[in-house]
């Protein structure tokens, strides 16, 4: 166990709507990444926080949008979702104290999209 | 874009025997890291490699790297029903991890 949590764990949603996906980082961590993972692929990154700011991103439309607060907890907002965006999605904290650190997962959240 | 690509895709082997997994990648790296992943559920890190580093081991685990190949292995020594999973290698990608599409690994008793 990474002490990362997620929630919800599930989540069905139909096209069109939006969806809030939640993060806590685990204890002493002040940066946290979010990756989707399609079916069979591996997790693509699509932003990374750092004390609060977008510090990267990666090929995702502006639908995609985030936030992560004071704490170091983190929100994954999608808007206008699509039936391609049902995945698994993944949240990674770590310490910012070089290049890459080790990132530590969270239990992820299963989206599916009607 | 997925740099890193793992071989082979999928691994069936005994338990007791070795499993070697096979990861390639396109641009210069700082450092490469392998990641497990159970029945699609959160990755857990392995193992991290550093660029000036040919070969690290943890346990049971072996991984070599290769810069001028751009190249990685992940050897698993005397494998066990529980190493049953998808392997990812990872490189650095400013600030975050840019994955392979993963070998899955199933053990059989």
């Amino acid at each position: 166990e990474t002490g990362v949590t997620q929630s919800p764990t599930h989540l069905i949603k139909t096209r069109g709507q939006q969806v809030t996906l939640r993060c806590s980082s685990q204890s002493g961590h002040n940066t946290v990444s979010w990756y989707q993972q399609a079916l069979g692929q591996g997790p693509q990154f699509i932003f990374q926080y750092y004390r609060e700011e977008e510090n990267g991103r990666g090929n995702f439309p502006p639908r995609f949008s985030g936030l992560q607060f004071p704490n170091y907890s983190s929100e994954l907002n999608v808007n206008a979702l699509e039936l391609d965006d049902s995945a698994l999605f993944l949240c990674a904290s770590s310490t910012r104290t070089g290049r890459t650190d080790t990132q530590y997962f969270g239990p992820g959240t299963r989206l599916t999209v009607l | 874009s997925q740099q890193g690509e793992e071989d082979p895709q999928a691994l069936s082997i005994q338990e007791g025997e070795n499993a070697t997994m096979n990861c390639s990648y396109k641009t210069s790296i700082n450092n490469l890291q392998w990641y497990r992943q159970n029945s699609g559920r959160g990755l857990v890190h392995l193992i991290l490699i550093r660029s000036n580093e040919r070969e690290k081991h943890s346990g049971r685990l072996r991984v070599t790297l290769d810069t001028s190949k751009k190249s990685s292995s992940l050897l698993i020594t005397a494998s066990r029903a529980a190493d049953t999973a998808s392997y990812f290698c990872a490189t650095d990608y400013p600030y975050a991890l840019n994955f392979g599409k993963g070998t899955s690994l199933l053990v059989t008793p």
